[in-house]
């Protein structure tokens, strides 16, 4: 099974930072990774996904990288919206499997 | 507007059965993929299940395979979720999803697992 190991486990920023959310792959996964925001009591909902593609309606705010096998998610410009749990999520091969969460909290 | 509806949760006891529904409108369901994704109270996603278009292939992780079975039904854009020999680890809620990348989710159901 491929494991996503994601970093950090939770982090706090301020409005107006910007931050970064990494997943290291264990092994290549071609850019099939998508990235999901899941706010408290809601269902997950698509950021970004082929590692890079912004999912329509999603801010421009948001913006997904590679290199290699590290994945990262940065989100510019903070916004108090933006407090939330995020996940990666690999479907090169099955089974697809989760990074742990990230938790985005806000000062 | 797409919509994915669950139901079909509730409690029920270890080793028991239960079949989730997921009703899909607003977009052409035989068109896509399907998949299940469940959390556990205070944890992380995992994935359940996933189903083609035609419902021809079927894939699943260990945890669950041999146990659950997905199926849908493109005429009534409707997908299910059997699951048999319930665990207490199986506890979480369920979200059906849209897709590879899952771009659209249900608002979930509760199963609970417990004697």
């Amino acid at each position: 099974d491929i494991q996503m190991t994601q970093s950090p486990a939770s982090l706090s920023a301020s409005l107006g930072e910007t931050v970064t959310i990494e997943c290291l792959a264990s092994e290549d996964i071609y850019s099939n990774l998508a990235w999901y925001q899941q706010k408290s009591g809601k269902s997950p909902q698509l950021l970004i996904y082929d590692a890079s593609s912004l999912q329509d309606g999603v801010p421009s705010r948001f913006s997904g990288s590679e290199s290699g096998t590290q994945y990262s998610l940065e989100i510019n410009s903070l916004q108090s919206e933006d407090a939330a749990t995020y996940f990666c999520q690999q479907h090169h091969d099955y089974p697809w499997t989760f990074g742990g969460g990230t938790k985005l909290e806000l000062k | 507007e797409v919509q994915l509806v669950e139901s079909g949760g509730g409690l029920v006891q270890p080793g028991r059965s239960l079949k989730l529904s997921c009703a899909a409108s607003g977009f052409t369901f035989s068109n896509y993929y399907m998949a299940w994704v469940r959390q556990a109270p205070k944890k992380g996603l995992e994935w359940v299940a996933t189903i083609s278009t035609s419902g021809s292939r079927t894939y699943y992780p260990d945890s669950v395979k041999g146990r659950f079975t997905i199926s849908r039904d493109n005429a009534k854009s409707s997908l299910y979720l059997q699951m048999n020999s319930l665990k207490s680890e199986d506890t979480a809620t369920y979200y059906c999803a849209r897709g590879n990348w899952m771009d659209a989710w249900g608002q979930g159901a509760s199963v609970t697992v417990s004697s």
